[in-house]
């Protein structure tokens, strides 16, 4: 079985902050770990994506992800946050036999 | 290149009404999923295709809900009879990928339907 569990259902940052959006995982076997993306009405886009290479990962739009084994972890980080950045994050975890199991989502809020 | 295409984007219906979500996944994509957003509930997987083939419909909520997919470039979830219960936000998605879990998902813009 695998599930995710994201932690904070919203978060607030202040322009130039650092952003971090937290993601724990739970897998039987080594997982593959996924980032998505929503803005308001569209679709989820990927942001980065973990399959057992680098253990930091490097996604689109400045954000990256460390994949740490031994907290079952994979958080989201930003270093300095855009008014562009605002939206909704999903982590999501597969076994790589099964189809993805989505979190319940962070919604990223960021002020000026 | 054009992503996967949905529609129509905007649906109200009134209870007791069949409705019927198209999707056009990505040329060359094997693998083509139907998923359900609602602000309670989140983002559920309701059926997964692989080579128009389905495998998992374990997510499909009822008899309610039925979903096809007759060749590679076209795929319908249909909901006969509506409930109010059943407004929500269903995104199609697709993807190339091996074994499942492993490739990016693409997402439409997705279909909000409201059941009145």
């Amino acid at each position: 079985a695998q599930s995710v569990t994201q932690l904070g259902s919203h978060v607030s940052v202040s322009e130039g902050a650092l952003v971090l959006l937290r993601c724990n995982y739970s897998s039987s076997v080594p997982p593959y770990l996924f980032w998505y993306v929503q803005y308001p009405n569209q679709g989820l886009q990927l942001l980065l994506k973990y399959t057992s290479a680098a253990t930091l990962v490097k996604g689109i739009n400045g954000f990256e992800a460390e994949f740490k084994k031994s907290e079952t972890s994979f958080h989201l980080t930003k270093p300095s946050a855009h008014m562009s950045d605002a939206a909704e994050y999903f982590c999501a975890v597969s076994s790589g036999y099964s189809t993805l199991t989505f979190g319940k989502g962070t919604m990223l809020l960021v002020s000026p | 290149d054009a992503g996967v295409i949905q529609s129509p984007r905007h649906e109200v219906t009134e209870m007791g009404q069949e409705v019927t979500l198209r999707c056009k996944p990505i040329s060359g994509h094997n693998s083509l999923f139907w998923y359900r957003q609602t602000m309670m509930r989140g983002l559920e997987l309701l059926i997964y295709f692989n080579n128009n083939v389905p495998i998992d419909d374990s997510g499909m909520p009822e008899d309610r809900f039925s979903a096809k997919m007759p060749n590679a470039s076209f795929s319908t979830l249909k909901i006969q009879p509506s409930e109010p219960r059943d407004s929500a936000v269903y995104f199609c998605a697709s993807s190339l990928q091996g074994r499942p879990g492993t490739g990016e998902l693409f997402f439409g813009e997705g279909s909000r339907l409201t059941v009145l």
